[in-house]
C-alpha cells in the first residue's frame, strides 16, 4: 500500500513562488503523478516523474527523488488562476497495474 | 474529443434510495476508473477495469456498492441500498496503454456526479 503526505494548505503572493512538498512510502514505484483540481471541478494532469530529476513544463516543473520517496511541485510566476487544490499520487510497481494512490491534497490560495 | 462523460452531474435522493451513476469514457482508452472524493477522505479509488473486465475493486466499500462494464463505452457504479455516508462526489476517469518505461498513461477525468443521500 501507500503512504502518501503532503501540506493541508499554502498560501503565496501572486508573482512569488510556492514549493509543494510530498513525501510517500511504497513497497514499490513505478511513477509520481501531480494533479490540480480547482474548486468543484475535476483533476487535471500536471506533471509525472518517474526517474530522479526535474521536469520542467513552463511555469511549472517537478521533482522527484526516489531513494528518499521525496517530490515536490514548483509553480513559478504565480497567478491568481494557480489558486487549486494539488494532489500528490504514487503508483505502485506492480505489472500491468495502473492504478494509482492519492495524497489528501495541498489547497494553494494565491493573493494579490 | 468531448472527455470524459458523467451523468448526471448532481443527484439527491433519500436512504434507501437505488443510485445508479454512468460513464463514457473517452474513445479509444482501455483503463476505466471509478473514483469517491470526500473532505474526509480525500480522492479514493474504488475499482478499476481494463478491457471491460474488473481488475481490482479492493476499494469498493461494501456489497452495496456495484460497478460494471457492459462495453468498451459504457460504465456504470450502483449504490443499492444509499446512506446518507455514501454522499460525495464521484468521479470517473480513463486511460489507454503505452509501451515504453517512460509512459506514464495519464488518467483523465470526468466533471463528476456530486451525489446526496439524505
Amino acid at each position: 500500500g501507500q503512504n502518501i503526505d503532503q501540506p493541508t494548505e499554502m498560501t503565496a503572493t501572486e508573482g512569488a513562488i510556492v514549493q509543494i512538498n510530498c513525501t510517500y512510502q511504497t513497497s514499490g514505484f513505478n511513477g509520481l503523478f501531480w494533479y490540480q483540481q480547482h474548486a468543484g471541478e475535476a483533476p487535471t494532469f500536471l506533471s509525472y516523474n518517474v526517474l530522479d530529476g526535474l521536469e520542467e513544463k513552463g511555469r511549472f516543473s517537478s521533482f522527484l527523488s526516489r531513494s528518499k520517496g521525496y517530490s515536490y511541485l514548483l509553480l513559478k510566476e504565480l497567478q491568481m488562476k494557480d489558486s487549486a487544490s494539488y494532489l500528490c499520487a504514487v503508483r505502485e510497481a506492480r505489472t500491468n497495474d495502473y492504478k494509482l494512490s492519492f495524497g489528501a491534497g495541498t489547497t494553494v490560495t494565491v493573493r494579490a | 474529443d468531448a472527455g470524459v462523460i458523467q451523468s448526471p452531474r448532481h443527484e439527491v435522493t433519500e436512504m434507501g434510495q437505488e443510485v445508479t451513476l454512468r460513464c463514457k469514457p473517452i474513445s479509444g482508452h482501455d483503463y476505466l476508473f471509478w473514483y469517491r472524493q470526500t473532505m474526509m477522505r480525500g480522492l479514493e479509488l474504488l475499482i478499476y477495469f481494463n478491457n471491460n473486465v474488473p481488475i481490482d475493486d479492493s476499494g469498493m466499500p461494501e456489497d452495496r456498492f456495484s460497478a460494471k462494464m457492459p462495453n468498451a463505452s459504457f460504465s456504470t457504479l450502483k449504490i443499492q441500498p444509499s446512506e446518507p455516508r455514501d454522499s460525495a462526489v464521484y468521479f470517473c476517469a480513463s486511460s489507454f496503454r503505452t509501451s515504453g518505461f517512460s509512459s506514464y498513461n495519464e488518467q483523465f477525468f470526468g466533471p463528476g456526479t456530486r451525489l446526496t443521500v439524505l
